[in-house]
């Protein structure tokens, strides 16, 4: 079945720092992938999406480019800020006419200032 | 703001109980899902709704049951409450349902069987 790999956490990053959070999914065929954000006591906000292979989505300094040859969507940032901390989804929904979210495990990011 | 609203917000009830969330869609949204959140299993699709008819099911358990009225807000059932059923529920909207379309998020109910 369908299912998202994410790095364990929690990662802590100095101010300004770069960011990497690795994902990579298995599915069949060439699922549409996205990267949620979860803000402390809040819901899940999406952050960015890509729904076909080579795909770059990005929003708020944030980027992930939709890598089929490595079945990846890893998630970057070039300079941190402390109000980036919250826990990263990964998640993907698949092409079959089945389009639940599924999830990875998230990753807490800590940014320390 | 998702525009999708979710209450009540937090709930407290005992093992055995029964209790009812409510999720009301981004306006013009089709497509309903619930989602549980849990430290232990992360977050799993529960099940989806389409414009009033169920569409898939995911990891829900029998006890669990749910549906979506005419003016497309939907309602999550959950009886026999167990203590491991204490988890944060979210729903999720989207305008029809089709894959790639992004899923809009309510802030969630923490409920806590006690």
């Amino acid at each position: 079945g369908n299912s998202v790999t994410q790095m364990e956490g929690p990662v802590t990053l100095s101010e300004e720092a770069f960011l990497t959070i690795n994902c990579t999914y298995t599915a069949t065929g060439y699922p549409s992938l996205f990267w949620y954000v979860q803000y402390p006591g809040e819901g899940l906000q999406l952050l960015l999406k890509a729904t076909k292979a080579d795909d770059k989505g990005s929003n708020k300094g944030f980027e992930a480019t939709y890598r089929k040859e490595t079945t990846s969507f890893h998630l970057e940032k070039g300079s941190v800020q402390v109000s980036d901390s919250a826990v990263y989804f990964c998640a993907l929904s698949d092409l079959s006419g089945n389009t639940p979210l599924v999830f990875g495990k998230g990753t807490r990011l800590s940014v320390i200032a | 703001d998702s525009g999708v609203t979710q209450t009540p917000k937090h709930l407290i009830t005992a093992t055995g109980q029964r209790v009812t969330l409510r999720c009301s869609p981004r306006s013009g949204d089709l497509s309903v899902y619930w989602y549980q959140q849990s430290l232990d299993q992360g977050l799993q699709f529960l099940i989806q709704y389409y414009n009033g008819e169920e569409r898939a099911k995911g990891n829900i358990l029998e006890r669990f049951s749910a549906q979506q009225f005419p003016d497309l807000h939907s309602e999550l059932n959950l009886s026999s409450l167990e203590l491991g059923d204490s988890a944060l529920y979210f729903c999720a909207s989207s305008v029809s349902g089709s894959s790639g379309e992004t899923q809009y998020f309510g802030p969630g109910t923490r409920l806590l069987v006690l």
